[in-house]
């Protein structure tokens, strides 16, 4: 079936690095994706990572894809305040995005 | 610039009256979606539109309904609403049916109240 795991919560120091992880279920997806959401918004799109991929560097970012575990991380170096939000993953499924349950950041100064 | 807009913004209704959420995104996107967020729960599909004209069922379609009025419009509905659809509605858009990449243009939300 299609299921998208995520612990709910992170707190880190400011300066600090994160790392928000994911599991999947679907070995077919195709692409895999980091969104992120800010209080009281939509979502946005910050990154993703196409499934004959390991890494992906994007500034701050780095994206980890462990295919046999279907294990998914996003690793945010020298976290900043203007970091907290929820972040999701998401899987390419049949066409669809299938969310995960979103992981709350919290850094504290 | 607008992008997905979404109204209402808020809305509180009583057990059993109906409401329609409205959505429509100027940015000439063939796909459209209607996700609902609940704490602990994360995004579900309720459902989606490929292209104008075409509606499918997502993850929990039960208890709504929608329209594809056009390109740009895609309408939710509650014909009897339940105190279990209390939630906050996200209308979303994207250039394709979800591939090759899957970038999705949110709405700012809609937060309904069901009491």
């Amino acid at each position: 079936g299609e299921d998208v795991e995520q612990s709910l919560f992170l707190s880190v120091r400011e300066g600090d690095s994160s790392v928000i992880n994911c599991t999947y279920t679907d070995s077919s997806s195709t692409y895999l994706y980091w969104y992120k959401q800010e209080p009281g918004a939509g979502l946005q799109l910050l990154t993703y990572i196409f499934s004959n991929m390991d890494m992906k560097q994007d500034q701050r970012l780095t994206v980890l894809l462990n295919k046999k575990d279907k294990h998914l991380s996003l690793r945010i170096a020298d976290t900043q305040t203007g970091d907290s939000a929820i972040y999701f993953c998401a899987e390419l499924t049949r066409g669809k995005l299938i969310f995960g349950q979103g992981t709350e950041l919290s850094v504290k100064p | 610039n607008a992008g997905v807009t979404q109204t209402p913004k808020f809305q509180v209704l009583k057990t059993g009256q109906s409401m329609t959420l409205q959505c429509a995104q100027d940015m000439n996107h063939n796909s459209m979606y209607w996700y609902r967020q609940d704490p602990g729960m994360g995004l579900r599909l309720i459902y989606y539109s490929a292209s104008e004209g075409t509606t499918d069922k997502g993850e929990v379609p039960n208890g709504y309904n929608v329209s594809r009025l056009n390109k740009r419009e895609f309408s939710l509905r509650l014909e009897s609403a339940a105190p279990s659809q209390t939630s906050v509605y996200f209308c979303a858009s994207s250039k394709t049916s979800g591939g090759p990449i899957g970038e999705l243009f949110f709405g700012e939300g809609s937060r309904l109240t069901v009491l």
